[in-house]
């Protein structure tokens, strides 16, 4: 059983590029968390999302930032008009049940470089 | 709102030695919660879990973490420290409705040869 794959591993942006970061669920998860981990910091909830619906996104910056999930295909978390403070690394879990006892099982990590 | 404090960003100990890392936590409602591993440049690995069962949890590669409700603490021990466990560890927290998980700054375990 696959694990949670993210692509690109390492993305290079200049500033006002747009950013798009790719998450596939483990097989037969349906839920899926976006997390930002700046330099030095733990990591930060984003956005939690089930098939084609936002359920929680509380932590997402208000401009410039959105997420999807649809019903084929990856999760998208998509920034716009990067700008230097954006670069960290973006963590997508996903895990196969509602509750918080749920475990969430963690994706490689995209690494977001801004020049 | 639910929080996780962990004391010391880097503990440094000998091969062979225990190993403990920190954790309280802060929640208005039973807690969930979870030790976390990462390796440099790679993702987060779960270690162990608390869900409300056993009040000490044995996780992956010799790890275990007790449950303490009056001292509000989930604090991580090896009773060993191996130099493949030189990592940094976080500790976070959930609760049953809500789902986010809410993390500590993190740990980064030394282990001196």
């Amino acid at each position: 059983n696959a694990g949670v794959m993210q692509n690109p591993r390492h993305l290079v942006r200049r500033r006002g590029q747009e950013a798009r970061l790719r998450c596939s669920p483990m097989k037969g998860h349906s839920h899926v968390y976006w997390y930002r981990q700046l330099p030095e910091e733990g990591l930060k909830f984003m956005v939690y999302l089930q098939k084609e619906n936002i359920i929680d996104e509380s932590g997402m910056p208000k401009e410039r930032f959105s997420a999807e999930f649809p019903k084929e295909g990856p999760s998208i978390l998509r920034i716009q008009q990067v700008v230097r403070g954006d670069s960290a690394a973006y963590f997508c879990a996903s895990s196969p049940g509602t509750s918080g006892r749920s475990t969430q099982y963690f994706g490689p990590g995209t690494r977001l470089t801004v020049l | 709102a639910q929080s996780v404090t962990q004391l010391g960003s880097h503990v440094s100990v000998s091969e062979g030695a225990l190993v403990l890392l920190r954790c309280n936590y802060s929640s208005s409602v039973p807690p969930y919660l979870f030790w976390y591993v990462q390796y440099p440049n790679q993702g987060l690995q779960l270690l162990l879990k608390y869900t409300s069962a056993a009040t000490l949890v044995k996780g992956i590669n010799g790890f275990e973490a007790e449950f303490k409700k009056s001292e509000t603490s989930f604090h991580l021990t090896k009773p060993s420290a191996h130099m493949s466990d030189a990592a940094e560890y976080f500790c976070a927290v959930s609760v049953e409705y809500g789902n986010k998980l809410v993390f500590g700054t993190g740990t980064i375990l030394r282990v001196k040869s």
